[in-house]
């Protein structure tokens, strides 16, 4: 059965480094999307991306917050500068036709 | 009020028993429903989507009422295994998804 990937699985980074998360969708997906969620707090939706472009945003999504699809495979979720309450498990989700959406299994991020 | 409302519980029940867990939307205009499970520190896996008619799936029945904004899960026949996050998923239509913050269910032996 096809699966969402994603990697690192976890990462550690000092405050103001820029970190990069990536996901593998499902092949044949149109719309991707990235979640937080901040240990013992609900999943927060971040963006989707469809056509490639963004199609709605959080007002988490801040200027720090970049995503791209490189190479019609990645996705990638991109931190310019992390700050502390960055620190959260990063989950990408695909979805395709039937409109249900399929998550990866996450990254886990901790900022220092 | 909250986008999507669920209890947090927990709700402990023993194994066999039936649970219901409700949630509520405050926008009106919402498209798709879901409810997905999540296991401690894993990633929300799908259980099943909410149709207006309402839906089984095993021991599972999910209704939407639209009127009153809520959706609902029934779990019969309840399984150790079952414990876990329920999370109630929202959908505007336009690719934005509002997640509760999820009921906890422990079944107990």
């Amino acid at each position: 059965e096809p699966e969402v990937t994603q990697t690192p699985s976890h990462q550690v980074t000092q405050m103001g480094q820029e970190v990069i998360l990536r996901c593998v969708p499902i092949s044949n997906h149109l719309y991707f999307y990235w979640y937080r969620q901040i240990l013992g707090q609900k999943v927060e939706f971040l963006v989707s991306f469809y056509n490639n472009e963004i199609s709605e945003k959080s007002e988490i999504f801040d200027d720090q917050f970049s995503v791209e699809r490189p190479d019609g495979s990645n996705f990638t979720l991109k931190i310019r500068s992390t700050k502390l309450e960055d620190s959260a498990m990063y989950f990408c989700a695909s979805e395709g036709y039937t409109k249900t959406q399929y998550f990866g299994p996450g990254t886990r991020l901790l900022v220092l | 009020r909250k986008e999507v409302e669920q209890d947090p519980g927990p709700f402990n029940v023993p194994e066999g028993a039936t649970v219901a867990f409700n949630c509520t939307y405050s926008n009106s205009a919402s498209q798709s429903f879901f409810w997905y499970r999540q296991d401690c520190r894993k990633e929300p896996k799908l259980l099943m989507s909410v149709y207006s008619s309402g839906n089984e799936d095993g021991r599972f029945t999910a209704q939407l009422n639209r009127a009153s904004q809520y959706i609902s899960l029934l779990i019969r026949d309840s399984k150790l295994s079952d414990s876990a996050t329920y999370l109630c998923v929202v959908n505007d239509g336009y690719q934005k998804v509002t997640f509760g913050t999820g009921t906890k269910l422990q079944v107990i032996p």
